[in-house]
């Protein structure tokens, strides 16, 4: 079975500063992952995805994530936060083997102060 | 092109009632998906369907029911609602089946209910 762990449920930064939100997952074959990002009373857009290509994924608004097999991890990473990246994100597995049955993490608040 | 609609936006409801949440769909997407996020849970699947008159069950089914009579429409009926059901509900879709590499999911805007 498929996991997925958000290791910080809130992560305050200050404008300008770096961002690391922290995801593991588990899973028994080879995963597909995705960040999700959620702005207030919107609905979920993807902010980048894996599919097994290349291992550092490049996503919408500077923000990347690194595939890391050997340490199950998914983070994700903006080397400078912007006021309108406060939101709520979610990293979502799934297992590649014929229909998406997406397993979403329980989030990740992040929160821009000036 | 409107993507995901969903419909109502908000909803009160008594403990007992039922209602119908609307998900319309205009990008030809064959599967769609019924979801419910809690404060700190993440999102859980209600029921899905992959197609036209097919539907199944997701992670949390209990209380809910679905059909899909067409490609473009997926509604969700609450038929004795409960506060339980207070949430938040999203409706998504994809474009259908792969075997490798991954369909990204397009969400609707989201149905905030609340049980009372």
């Amino acid at each position: 079975a498929q996991s997925v762990t958000q290791l910080d449920s809130h992560v305050s930064v200050s404008e300008g500063t770096p961002v690391l939100l922290r995801c593991n997952y588990s899973s028994s074959y080879s995963p597909s992952l995705f960040w999700y990002v959620q702005h207030p009373n919107k609905g979920l857009q993807l902010l980048l995805k894996y599919t097994s290509a290349a291992t550092l994924v490049k996503g919408i608004n500077g923000f990347e994530a690194e595939f890391k097999k050997s340490e199950t991890s998914f983070h994700l990473t903006k080397p400078s936060a912007h006021m309108s990246d406060a939101a709520e994100y979610f990293c979502v597995v799934s297992e590649a083997t014929g229909f998406q049955k997406l397993v979403f993490g329980t989030g990740t608040r992040l929160l821009v102060s000036p | 092109n409107a993507g995901v609609t969903q419909t109502p936006k908000f909803r009160i409801l008594k403990i007992g009632q039922s209602m119908t949440l609307q998900c319309t769909q205009d990008m030809n997407h064959n599967y769609m998906y019924w979801y419910r996020q809690d404060p700190g849970m993440g999102l859980k699947l209600i029921y899905y369907s992959v197609g036209a008159g097919i539907t199944d069950k997701g992670e949390v089914p209990n209380g809910y029911n679905v059909s899909r009579s067409t490609t473009e429409d997926f509604p969700l009926r609450l038929e004795l609602a409960a506060p339980s059901q207070t949430s938040v509900y999203f409706c998504a879709t994809q474009p259908g089946q792969v075997l490798s590499g991954a369909n990204v999911l397009t969400f609707g805007a989201g149905s905030r209910l609340t049980v009372l």
